[in-house]
């Protein structure tokens, strides 16, 4: 069965450092991989995709995601981070079998310390 | 471009009454997708509709439906509600081709049984 794992419920960053949200999958297949963000009082926003091709992508927000595809991860980056990234961040996957649907992992809350 | 649109905002109803809820697409997206995110449990996939049909659904029971009609947009209807149904009501649409499966999101509609 497909699954998604955010391991960290939350996460702590001081504004100006490196930030880092963990995924990781479990599929049969070769895996499309998302990351989206979801500021308070708002709908999910699309940060950036995976589909195949360079293993680190780049999304909205000077957001980056490394594609490991040894240790089935996708952990999303940021090289300093701002207090307006403080939101709730999930990380889905999708693989084109015959149970096609979008997994999401359970959201990890990220919180920005000014 | 117009995002994707939801109605009602709120909808507040009580113990096994039915609630309907409805989502218009992106223009040019053939898929929609609903999702329930109810409080601490991240977001759970309900039903994937594309080019009119039922593609895939969740493990929610039968009393959770839905249809897209020919102009791609979409209702949920919930049956006999409950109060744990209770939660965001989130409606995403995409593109249904490879290299375009990243979702956009709506604001949502908050239900609330009582």
């Amino acid at each position: 069965a497909q699954s998604v794992a955010q391991p960290e419920d939350q996460v702590k960053v001081a504004e100006g450092n490196p930030l880092t949200v963990k995924c990781t999958y479990s599929v049969s297949g070769n895996p499309y991989l998302f990351w989206y963000v979801q500021y308070p009082n708002r709908g999910l926003q699309f940060l950036l995709k995976y589909i195949t091709g360079d293993n680190l992508v780049k999304g909205s927000y000077g957001f980056e995601a490394e594609f490991n595809k040894s240790q089935t991860s996708f952990h999303l980056k940021k090289p300093s981070a701002l207090v307006s990234d403080s939101a709730l961040y999930f990380c889905a996957v999708r693989v084109l079998n015959r149970d096609d649907k979008i997994i999401f992992g359970k959201g990890t809350r990220l919180h920005i310390l000014p | 471009e117009a995002g994707v649109t939801q109605s009602p905002t709120h909808l507040i109803k009580t113990r096994g009454q039915q609630a309907t809820l409805r989502c218009s697409p992106i223009s040019g997206h053939t898929s929609v997708y609903w999702y329930q995110q109810a409080l601490g449990l991240g977001l759970q996939f309900l039903l994937w509709y594309d080019e009119g049909e039922e593609r895939n659904r969740g493990n929610f029971p039968p009393r959770f439906s839905g249809r897209q009609f020919p102009n791609y947009s979409s209702e949920l209807n919930v049956n006999a509600l409950e109060l744990e149904d209770s939660a965001l009501y989130l409606c995403a649409s995409s593109f249904n081709r490879i290299n375009s499966y990243e979702q956009y999101f709506g604001p949502g509609t908050r239900l609330t049984v009582t």
